[in-house]
């Protein structure tokens, strides 16, 4: 089973800011099978980043992504009042199939 | 654009089973290249992926969850359900049902998600 640990555990930042997330894996993703959500409060998640640096249909492009194999990073370039969130990494390989980090939460300094 | 929405009872008693359905709008199950998933979250914890159905029939269980879980299709309906037998307190949370792309291997639609107590 692929383990992901993100960091940190909560980001403190002001609007306008930049946001650097980091998702860590215990063995390489196979095929930069990375994706990365965004959650509020009483919502499901939300696409943001699939195949570690595509962006999701409708998301703005403050938001980015990188890495491949153990190391992956989301990069929001300049935060909105409306980003404040938890924001989860995502990953398919082996058995189980899909496996989800335990979130960054990023809340307003 | 595909849109899911979960429905269901919200308390369920210790040692029973769960059942949840999932009704799809705006999409077929029976599309190839999507699997059709169940996730849960407990609360103020993270995301755990339970199971998917493909177009086919076929299924695939968390092992973790494996010998508890059925995940069934109603074509007509276009619908997809889960089933979750012997509860405990442990699987009380928020369930989501979910679209899971074979191209990226994501979800790109959600339900809202349903909440689930087991309590007595």
């Amino acid at each position: 089973e692929i383990v992901l640990t993100q960091s940190p555990g909560t980001l403190s930042l002001s609007p306008g800011e930049r946001a650097t997330l980091s998702c860590r894996a215990s063995q390489s993703v196979s095929g930069s099978y990375l994706a990365w959500y965004q959650q509020k409060p009483g919502q499901a998640p939300r696409l943001l980043i699939y195949g570690a640096s595509s962006r999701a249909t409708g998301i703005p492009d403050r938001f980015s992504g990188s890495g491949s194999g153990t190391e992956f990073t989301l990069t929001i370039s300049s935060l909105e009042p409306e980003d404040f969130a938890v924001y989860y990494c995502q990953q398919y390989g082996s058995s189980p199939p899909y496996s989800f980090g335990q979130g960054t939460k990023l809340e307003i300094k | 654009q595909v849109q899911l929405q979960e429905s269901g009872p919200g308390l369920v008693k210790p040692s029973q089973t769960l059942s949840l359905t999932c009704t799809v709008s705006g999409g077929s199950i029976t599309t190839g290249g999507s699997y059709w998933s169940w996730i849960r979250q407990h609360p103020e914890k993270g995301l755990e992926w339970i199971g998917y159905i493909y177009y086919s029939g076929s299924t695939y269980y968390n092992p973790s969850l494996k010998s508890r879980v059925t995940i069934s299709g109603d074509t007509s309906k276009n619908q997809f359900s889960l089933n979750l037998t012997s509860l405990t307190a442990a699987d009380t949370a928020v369930y989501f049902c979910a679209r899971g792309t074979w191209a990226h291997r994501d979800f790109d639609f959600w339900g809202q998600g349903t909440p689930v107590t087991v309590s007595s």
